[in-house]
């Protein structure tokens, strides 16, 4: 079983729709990272969170500690939201550990 | 975008030859984290150098190494090259120590052996 794991692996979406992409990990963490990744292979990190809940426009990002589960939410989705999106706990002893991702595809 | 660049962006590589991939981390980070992506897969940790010293490494074998610089950039030197060494390589600075940190992640260099 891996530490970090992701729900769904692959997601489809109509434009507009709302979008929650789960994350549960097993392992002590100082941090959890929300990141993206489009075609080609660039990272971007889009939230790093320790505690409650974050908001950067169209995305909110959760995280509950005692559940060991966060939650990344897209509002109003685009097509140009169409990625993939990693979970990625920073352990402990500064390490980082990945999820493997969920594809998105957002269609007009 | 961040500060950290890789370099190469894409490279080609034989069976059996080494490889050698750059890092420059973001200024003010000590720390260099280097990570294989397979097609697919998510990124899979291979080492970490902190202050020039390896300080950490996943399920990597040993002809996977690494150098840290004084100014902290690092190299990732791969040998023997398999072809299952193909793969997106990632690097992401950081500076630990600082309370809340974050990681900032380079573009990848983008290998391929054949």
């Amino acid at each position: 079983k891996n530490e970090v794991e992701q729900s769904p692996q692959n997601l489809t979406a109509q434009e507009g729709e709302f979008i929650t992409i789960n994350c549960s990990y097993s392992v002590g963490i100082s941090a959890l990272h929300w990141l993206q990744q489009h075609p080609g292979g660039g990272i971007v990190s889009l939230f790093m969170l320790s505690s409650g809940k974050k908001k950067h426009g169209r995305l909110i990002a959760t995280i509950n500690i005692q559940e060991k589960h966060s939650s990344l939410h897209i509002t109003a989705s685009h097509p140009r939201d169409s990625a993939v999106y990693i979970c990625a706990v920073r352990t402990n002893t500064d390490k980082l550990i990945f999820g493997t991702g969920t594809r998105l595809q957002v269609f007009p | 975008e961040t500060g950290v660049t890789q370099s190469p962006t894409h490279l080609i590589k034989t069976r059996g030859q080494q490889v050698t991939l750059r890092c420059s981390s973001q200024s003010g980070h000590n720390t260099v984290s280097w990570y294989q992506q397979a097609l697919g897969q998510g990124p899979q940790f291979i080492f970490q150098y902190y202050r020039e010293e390896e300080n950490g490494r996943g399920n990597f074998p040993p002809r996977f190494s690494g150098l840290q610089f004084p100014n902290y950039s690092s190299e990732l030197n791969v040998n023997a090259l398999e072809l299952d060494d193909s793969a997106l390589y990632l690097c992401a600075s950081s500076s630990p120590g600082t309370g809340l940190t974050e990681a900032f992640f380079g573009q990848g260099t983008r290998l391929t052996v054949v």
